[in-house]
């Protein structure tokens, strides 16, 4: 069974730091590429960022560009999301996902709130 | 970006039929493929892949769930509704960068 479980979520100061972790389990990891989603309170999804199945290529929202790295440890099966400067309007919660040509599985997400 | 405009509601009664639109702003389609996706996402849950390429089921979803459409103009459809399907509905493309997603439709018991 594909699972995928956030974890790194929390409360965090406007221009602060914070780095979301995805343990993946259930399938080949370094088949898959892998990306970010968000979501913000009572809004519709947004992609953040993808990265390829080797971590030679990644791609972000232009929004976010320059601000977050999406990185991937395929030894422990583990996608990463460092995200720097934050504002409130990153506040959201994040879903990693696996990816075919779509978002075929999604984890449960874990919610960032960015706020002094 | 290709936008996509979905209606933010409808409303249902149970057993009969539902039909939700997807609208882009630019052809996803290429090589006979259609990069459009359908996802539901209950309140407090994680999205679920419902539909992938305009008209495949993904795995362990009903039958009473289809896509269909092309280029420009998709439809989700749930036949027949029944209460466990009241969920809000996105349509996603994967054509090209960035990845886009529709508002939702949020599917609603008359």
């Amino acid at each position: 069974e594909v699972q995928l479980v956030e974890s790194g979520g929390g409360l965090v100061q406007p221009g602060r730091s914070m780095k979301l972790s995805c343990a993946a389990s259930g399938f080949t990891f370094n088949n898959y590429d892998m990306a970010w989603v968000c979501q913000a309170p009572k809004k519709g999804l947004e992609w953040v960022a993808t990265i390829s199945y080797d971590g030679s290529s990644t791609y972000y929202r232009d929004s976010v560009k320059g601000r977050f790295t999406i990185s991937r440890d395929n030894a422990k099966s583990t996608l990463y999301l460092q995200m720097d400067s934050l504002r409130s309007e990153d506040t959201a919660t994040y879903y990693c996902a696996r990816i075919t040509r779509e978002f075929a599985y999604w984890g449960q997400g874990t919610l960032v709130t960015v706020s002094s | 970006d290709i936008v996509l405009t979905q209606s933010p509601a409808l409303a249902v009664s149970l057993e009969q039929r539902a039909t939700i639109s997807c609208k882009t702003s630019q052809n996803v389609d290429n090589y006979g493929i259609s990069y459009m996706h359908w996802y539901q996402q209950k309140p407090g849950q994680q999205p679920k892949l419902l539909i992938y390429e305009g008209s495949n089921l993904a795995s362990g979803i009903p039958a009473r769930f289809s896509g269909s459409g092309s280029g420009t103009d998709f439809t989700l459809t749930i036949d027949p509704v029944e209460a466990d399907d009241i969920a809000t509905y996105y349509c996603q493309q994967s054509k090209d960068y960035p990845p886009t997603f529709g508002g939702g439709t949020k599917l609603e018991l008359k």
